[in-house]
């Protein structure tokens, strides 16, 4: 158990819908990153947010934004869903290098 | 332009076996290398890392080679076991407060018994 949750596990949603999933980082963790994972593209940066503010932005859609919280936790939130997005969505934190993965969260759409 | 390359693709090794895979990057500025374990419906986990101020690094069973003038590095699992088996993912970052993980594409390491 890394120390990250993120909720829900599984989400079946249609085309054109859209989508919030949640990162609770570590205790003490201020950086939280998004990744995307996909059988084609493997695992891929999208955003990166440090005690609040985003830090860096990687092969993110316009589609899809993020924020962090006060609490530090993070929510990433994808519109206009297309069949295409259909992946598993992790996030991960860090207090320094290490970055530490949550369980992920799957999405399919349909 | 893909800046981590990782091979091979897949890897069937005998219990007891040696397991090496390989990785190359074309970053001269990265200076973080982790290696990551995944198995089948689980989140990414932190193997074993380095930096390029040493060239290898062991920890129980895993090691990491780098060879900083060849841009490359390397897992090698010693006496691979059954329960090794998962993905493997090597990444590339530059060490500073959050920067994000350049991932290889994987390899799917069968160990048989």
């Amino acid at each position: 158990d890394s120390g990250v949750t993120q909720t829900p596990k599984h989400l079946i949603t249609a085309t054109g819908q859209r989508v919030t999933l949640r990162c609770s980082p570590r205790s003490g963790d201020l950086s939280v990153y998004w990744y995307q994972q996909s059988l084609d593209q493997g695992l891929q940066f999208l955003i990166q947010y440090y005690n609040g503010e985003e830090r860096a932005k990687g092969n993110i859609l316009e589609r899809f934004s993020a924020q962090q919280f006060p609490d530090l936790h993070s929510e990433l939130n994808l519109s206009s869903l297309e069949l295409g997005d259909s992946a598993l969505y992790f996030c991960a934190s860090s207090v320094e290098e290490e970055q530490y993965f949550g369980p992920g969260t799957r999405l399919t759409v349909t | 332009q893909q800046q981590v390359k990782q091979s091979p693709q897949s890897l069937i090794v005998q219990k007891g076996g040696i397991s090496i895979i390989n990785c190359a990057y074309e970053n001269t500025a990265f200076d973080y290398f982790p290696w990551y374990q995944q198995f089948p419906g689980k989140g990414p986990a932190l193997l074993i890392a380095i930096r390029p101020d040493v060239s290898e690094k062991k920890e129980g069973r895993f090691t990491i080679s780098f060879n900083k003038s060849a841009k490359q590095f390397s897992l090698h699992i010693m006496d691979s076991q059954p329960g090794d088996s998962a993905t493997y993912f090597c990444a590339a970052s530059k060490v500073q407060a959050g920067t994000a993980l350049i991932f290889g594409k994987g390899t799917t390491l069968s160990v048989s018994s």
